[in-house]
């Protein structure tokens, strides 16, 4: 079964910088795009970002443009969001999700999540 | 890009039918068949239950369907259980190679 699973999450101070790691253990990881997605405390899903299989086009949610980056490595299966100039807004559950067979835009498999908290 | 618009609760007694709206625009739900729906149950990760429009993975129960018309998906959940009960989101592709939610929908079972 594949499974994708986050780290790096953690309490930041505003305006600080963190960076998320996701590991995929699937075979065919550099077949796959892979999206981020947020969920503030009490609230809804958010999508945030999204890399193509070889890492060379991405895409970002308006509220993190320009703040946040994405990236990958399909030699260790793991993708990457650098976020910088992180503000309260920003604590969220990080999600790392794997997109379906054939279907970029559809999230197939999700990992559990990481916890990221900016506060001073 | 603003998100879906979802009722925040819809409830309903054990074998019946219910409705989940998401309400788009044409720049999302209206120009691309790219709506998947997720279920969510507290403190877990979402999981994938429709996508492109109506097309239920392998594993989901048949029980569950969607459709679209116009600038409004929609997901049905038929005979009702209490196994349903959960949070409910839409996701649609939003064009330049983004995705947008919706709100959110809790489903209780009465």
């Amino acid at each position: 079964e594949v499974q994708v699973v986050e780290s790096g999450g953690g309490l930041v101070q505003p305006g600080g910088s963190l960076r998320l790691s996701c590991v995929d253990s699937g075979i065919s990881f550099s077949s796959y795009w892979m999206h981020w997605v947020r969920q503030a405390p009490g609230k809804g899903l958010v999508w945030v970002s999204r890399i193509n299989s070889d890492g060379s086009s991405t895409s970002y949610a308006g509220s993190v443009k320009g703040r946040f980056t994405v990236s990958r490595d399909n030699a260790k299966n793991t993708v990457y969001l650098e976020m910088n100039s992180l503000r309260a807004e920003d604590t969220a559950v990080y999600y790392c999700a794997r997109q379906q067979l054939y279907n970029y835009y559809v999230m197939g498999v999700w990992g559990q999540g990481t916890t990221v908290t900016v506060s001073s | 890009q603003s998100a879906l618009t979802q009722p925040a609760s819809v409830s309903g007694s054990p074998g019946q039918s219910i409705t989940v709206s998401c309400i788009g625009t044409s720049s999302d739900i209206g120009s691309h068949n790219i709506v998947s729906w997720y279920q969510q149950y507290p403190g877990k990760a979402p999981e994938l239950v429709i996508y492109e429009v109506n097309n239920r993975p392998s594993g989901v129960s048949s029980r569950f369907s969607g459709s679209k018309s116009g600038n409004t998906a929609s997901l049905t959940i038929s005979g009702l259980q209490a196994e349903d009960e959960g949070d409910y989101y839409c996701c649609s592709y939003a064009g330049g190679s983004t995705l947008v939610f919706g709100g959110g929908t809790k489903v209780t079972v009465l």
